[in-house]
């Protein structure tokens, strides 16, 4: 099947300082990314939906400016947690939707900000 | 707005047994997809299985295979001869049809945790 492909897998940054997630699809062309957030025992929750070329489309009460993402190419969406804190640690997962089936996700990336 | 709920948090299973995950959903649309998710430990979401609300046929993926009621809004998913490989979180997800201008969204339900005892 498609693979999506999220870098890095695991992550500790210092408080304030910023992460960038990387998500592309490696066999496939994705126009819509999407990027959630899942805490432990819980469901996905979403964040927002990348759309290449454009601005993403972020769900109520996710701060745009602290969660940014930019859709540069058909296979790569990125995520940067900007001016990070310790509540925005957190298990970070993006997927990406093959037009030929359906969506596909990356690893995770588990993101502790210390 | 559509949601998707998993009325149990946890199941267990023993071996080579069956075991029946419960899922119902709301929504006023009567074209949609729906889809069962499985998270292992390593936390990697893997599509089990998919069933298209249009198709009165329930789907079946091997050992996986659904019980689609649509006019109950129910969607379970039957697992058979359970292996300890089938240990996860499994997800209950509607999406809207894209074909007809639909968001791509998945909604998901809060999940299932299966135990799957030897």
């Amino acid at each position: 099947g498609a693979v999506v492909s999220q870098h890095p897998s695991r992550v500790i940054c210092k408080s304030g300082t910023s992460v960038k997630i990387e998500c592309r699809s490696l066999d496939f062309q994705a126009t819509t990314m999407f990027w959630y957030r899942q805490f432990p025992k819980q469901s996905l929750m979403l964040m927002a939906t990348s759309n290449e070329g454009s601005k993403a489309t972020y769900e109520q009460g996710v701060e745009k400016d602290k969660f940014l993402i930019n859709h540069a190419s058909l296979t790569l969406s990125t995520l940067t947690v900007t001016s990070a804190h310790p509540e925005d640690s957190s298990f970070y997962i993006c997927s990406a939707r093959d037009p030929l089936t359906e969506a596909f996700f990356g690893q995770g990336t588990r993101l502790t900000v210390v | 707005a559509q949601t998707v709920t998993q009325s149990q948090p946890e199941m267990s299973v023993q071996e080579a047994e069956t075991v029946t995950l419960s899922c119902t959903y709301d929504t006023s649309e009567s074209d949609y997809y729906l889809f069962w998710y499985k998270q292992p430990p390593s936390r990697q979401m893997i599509l089990v299985i998919r069933q298209e609300a249009y198709k009165q046929q329930n789907a079946t993926e091997n050992r996986f295979s659904v019980n689609f009621q649509k006019a109950a809004k129910s969607f379970s998913l039957k697992i058979s001869d359970s292996q300890l490989g089938d240990a996860a979180m499994y997800f209950c997800a509607y999406r809207q049809p894209i074909e007809r201008g639909g968001s791509e969204k998945l909604v998901f339900g809060k999940g299932t945790k299966l135990t799957v005892n030897p």
